[in-house]
C-alpha cells in the first residue's frame, strides 16, 4: 500500500498525559498536513510542512502541540499535557510541489482523552 | 455564518435515486472540492474544480462562480456509496489552507 499511513489508529490517554502520533506520507510528496476533526465538523488546518520546513501553523495550535518533519519524509504531532478537548481525529495528508495539488488523506488517528 | 455551507446536513435514499448535494460559499475561491469521508476517518478527494463541471464514473461536480455554489450528483446510487461528502474551498496558490464545510452525510438502503 502506497497510501498516507497514520499510526496509532486509535489512542485512548488520560488527560495530562503526553502523546504522540505518526504520519508517512507517500513517499514522493513533499508537502505534509495536518488536521483535526471533530464530531460533526469538517477538518481544521492545523500545520503543513513542504520538506522538513514547518511553512504555516494555525492559530489553533497551542503551545503544547509540535509537529516535526526532521528529514522531510515522514512526520509526528506531539500533544503535551493533553485536556479532554483535544479528543479528536488527527487528519494527516500529503501532496505534491505545485499549484493547487491534490491531498492525499490517511485513515487519521483518533484521540479520546478521559 | 459559516463561510462554506452544505445542505442537507443529512440524506436519506433509496438505492437508485439520483443524489445531489449542495455547497455554498461566501469567500473568493481558486478552487473547490468535493471529498467523500468513510466511517472510520480516511477522506478521499474526489473532485477539484475552479470552473464548469466534472464527471468520474457515477459523479457528477459542477460549479458556478458567479452564485457561489456547486452541486455534488450521484446517479444510480449504492449502499457502497454511503459516506460524508464534505465541500471544502481554497483561497489561494496552494490549497492547504482549506475552509471546511460541515459535511453531508449520506445513508444509501437497499
Amino acid at each position: 500500500d502506497t497510501g498516507v499511513s497514520q499510526d496509532p489508529r486509535h489512542k485512548i490517554t488520560k488527560r495530562g498525559q503526553n502523546v504522540t502520533f505518526r504520519c508517512d506520507p507517500i513517499s514522493e510528496h513533499n508537502r505534509l498536513y495536518w488536521y483535526r476533526q471533530t464530531l460533526g465538523q469538517g477538518p481544521e488546518f492545523l500545520t503543513y510542512f513542504q520538506n522538513e520546513a514547518q511553512l504555516e501553523k494555525s492559530r489553533l495550535l497551542s503551545d503544547r502541540f509540535s509537529a516535526e518533519r526532521p528529514k522531510g519524509s515522514f512526520s509526528t504531532l506531539e500533544i503535551q499535557r493533553t485536556e479532554q478537548g483535544d479528543s479528536a481525529m488527527y487528519l494527516c495528508a500529503s501532496s505534491s510541489y505545485g499549484y493547487q495539488e491534490t491531498q492525499y488523506f490517511g485513515p487519521g488517528t483518533r484521540l479520546l482523552v478521559l | 455564518k459559516n463561510e462554506v455551507e452544505q445542505s442537507p446536513q443529512n440524506l436519506t435514499a433509496q438505492e437508485g435515486e439520483f443524489i445531489t448535494i449542495n455547497c455554498s460559499y461566501s469567500v473568493g475561491i481558486s478552487a473547490l472540492h468535493w471529498l467523500q469521508q468513510h466511517p472510520g476517518g480516511g477522506i478521499v478527494s474526489l473532485f477539484m474544480l475552479s470552473s464548469g463541471k466534472k464527471k468520474h464514473g457515477r459523479l457528477i461536480a459542477t460549479i458556478n462562480i458567479q452564485e457561489k455554489h456547486s452541486s455534488l450528483h450521484i446517479t444510480a446510487s449504492h449502499p457502497r456509496d454511503s459516506a460524508v461528502y464534505i465541500c471544502a474551498v481554497s483561497q489561494g496558490e496552494s490549497n492547504y489552507q482549506l475552509i471546511w464545510g460541515a459535511g453531508t452525510k449520506l445513508i444509501i438502503k437497499p
